[in-house]
């Protein structure tokens, strides 16, 4: 299938700051795009999604931006914490597969 | 509701031996996924089935993997024998599908599987 790729394997930010999570995607079809968070030896995590007719949508803390003209999608964590640190999952979703493609993945470090 | 459960969530096992590995997806979700991680390869989706059929099965690795979901509440995912290659935390996932206008999976906490 299409592939979903990360700019970034490791982000390290300071507690309090502001964070922010790129992604690229080479499908334009997708419906959905999608990001997860996984902890240590747990799994992947729902955080917010966003369709393929919006630039923007946010939840608590987070914000997902979406730019079609280039294909990138971004994660804006507010007021990063060391609870936020993980990996953090790209995915996109084409109704004709019924499934998700996960990127690679990046890995957020939030010092204290 | 607990959630996605699998087990066991870490197998040793040694290269030749069958493992099964089982899921039980969250009442009501009538997709379910089999993904597999590794740090060089990611996640991979291996094989997903919709009310019980398998509809998609064009990731699994190779003729030694196989998955099964006999009803609604429970698959396993067998391995024929194993080999080391195949040692990764192995996800199983569940939705009640992309009708609720939503991109989310609900994941399981894997099965670390370690073949020696």
């Amino acid at each position: 299938g299409e592939s979903v790729g990360l700019h970034l394997p490791t982000l390290s930010v300071q507690e309090g700051d502001n964070s922010i999570i790129n992604c690229a995607y080479s499908n334009s079809a997708s419906d959905y795009f999608i990001w997860y968070k996984q902890e240590s030896g747990k799994g992947p995590q729902f955080i917010i999604d966003i369709r393929s007719n919006m630039d923007k949508r946010q939840g608590q803390r987070v914000t997902v931006l979406l730019n079609k003209t280039v294909k990138h999608l971004s994660l804006q964590i507010a007021a990063t914490q060391p609870g936020d640190s993980a990996v953090y999952f790209c995915a996109d979703y084409h109704s004709g597969y019924s499934t998700l493609t996960f990127g690679k993945g990046t890995m957020l470090l939030v010092s204290p | 509701d607990a959630g996605v459960i699998q087990s066991p969530r870490h197998e040793v096992t040694e290269m030749g031996q069958e493992v099964t590995l089982r899921c039980k997806p969250i009442s009501g979700h009538d997709y379910l996924f089999w993904y597999r991680q590794t740090m060089m390869r990611g996640l991979e989706l291996l094989i997903y089935f919709n009310n019980n059929v398998p509809i998609d099965d064009s990731g699994m690795p190779e003729d030694r993997f196989s998955a099964k979901m006999p009803n609604a509440s429970f698959s396993t995912l067998k391995i024929q024998p194993s080999e080391p290659r195949d040692s990764a935390v192995y996800f199983c996932a569940s939705t009640t599908g992309w009708e609720r206008d939503t991109g989310e999976l609900f994941f399981g906490e894997g099965s670390r599987l370690t073949v020696l």
